[in-house]
């Protein structure tokens, strides 16, 4: 299930489930979003990204779903594994080449 | 490729003192580097952006004189915490883009400062 902490909401699966992690982004003029996953004590690391232009993308195990009306994006990870337990951030940019701002971040724990 | 290191991984230093971390770009040239802090179980927060031989751009609110960065060549950029106190204690993170034209940001593993 999913509860709201102090800072950080947290996903909590069982190995094998499907995860949605999702976002809602502040600035209407974004039309560049990616997702990093970062594990404790460690830098993001880039997942996958996502235009304006385009509303789904998929990588490897992972679709990223953009909703540009209500500014909404979400993260799914097919089968989810416990290497897959980290916090996951969502940032956006106007334009690709601007600076990106980081959404809150949802930590996903999954166990075995 | 596109790998980013930062130097050093964990600091400690004294209220009052100054400290230099260092990022670097091992595989690829850097025309720009980011400087974030994150705050235990908190966001990124951008500070400032950094071009290879022009003055840093800070965000709002994050004190210049305090926080100096210097991006002298095409590989490394430098964050100067100026005596430190200890709500500077925080996990620094740096980016950095290539001249690829791509708009990926490659991040460092980050730096642990603690100050005391």
């Amino acid at each position: 299930g999913e509860s709201v902490g102090l800072h950080l909401p947290t996903l909590s699966v069982q190995e094998g489930d499907n995860s949605i992690i999702n976002c809602a982004y502040s600035n209407s003029a974004s039309d560049y979003f990616i997702w990093y996953k970062q594990e404790s004590g460690k830098g993001p690391q880039f997942i996958i990204d996502i235009r304006s232009n385009m509303d789904k993308r998929q990588g490897q195990r992972v679709t990223v779903l953009l909703n540009k009306t209500v500014k909404h994006l979400s993260l799914q990870i097919a089968a989810t594994q416990p290497g897959d337990s980290a916090v996951y951030f969502c940032a956006e940019s106007v334009g690709g080449y601007s600076t990106l701002t980081f959404g809150k971040g949802t930590m996903l724990l999954v166990s075995p | 490729g596109a790998v980013v290191s930062q130097h050093p991984s964990w600091v400690i230093c004294k209220s009052g003192t100054s400290v230099k971390i260092e990022c670097r770009s091992l595989d690829f040239q850097a025309t720009t580097m980011f400087w974030y802090r994150q705050f235990p179980k908190q966001s990124l927060m951008l500070m400032a952006t950094s071009n290879e031989g022009s003055k840093a751009t800070y965000e709002q609110g994050v004190e210049k004189d305090k926080f100096l960065i210097n991006h002298a060549s095409l590989t490394l950029s430098t964050l100067t915490v100026t005596s430190a106190h200890p709500e500077d204690s925080s996990f620094y993170i740096c980016s950095a883009r290539g001249t690829s034209g791509s708009y990926e940001q490659y991040f460092g593993p980050g730096t642990r400062l603690t100050v005391t």
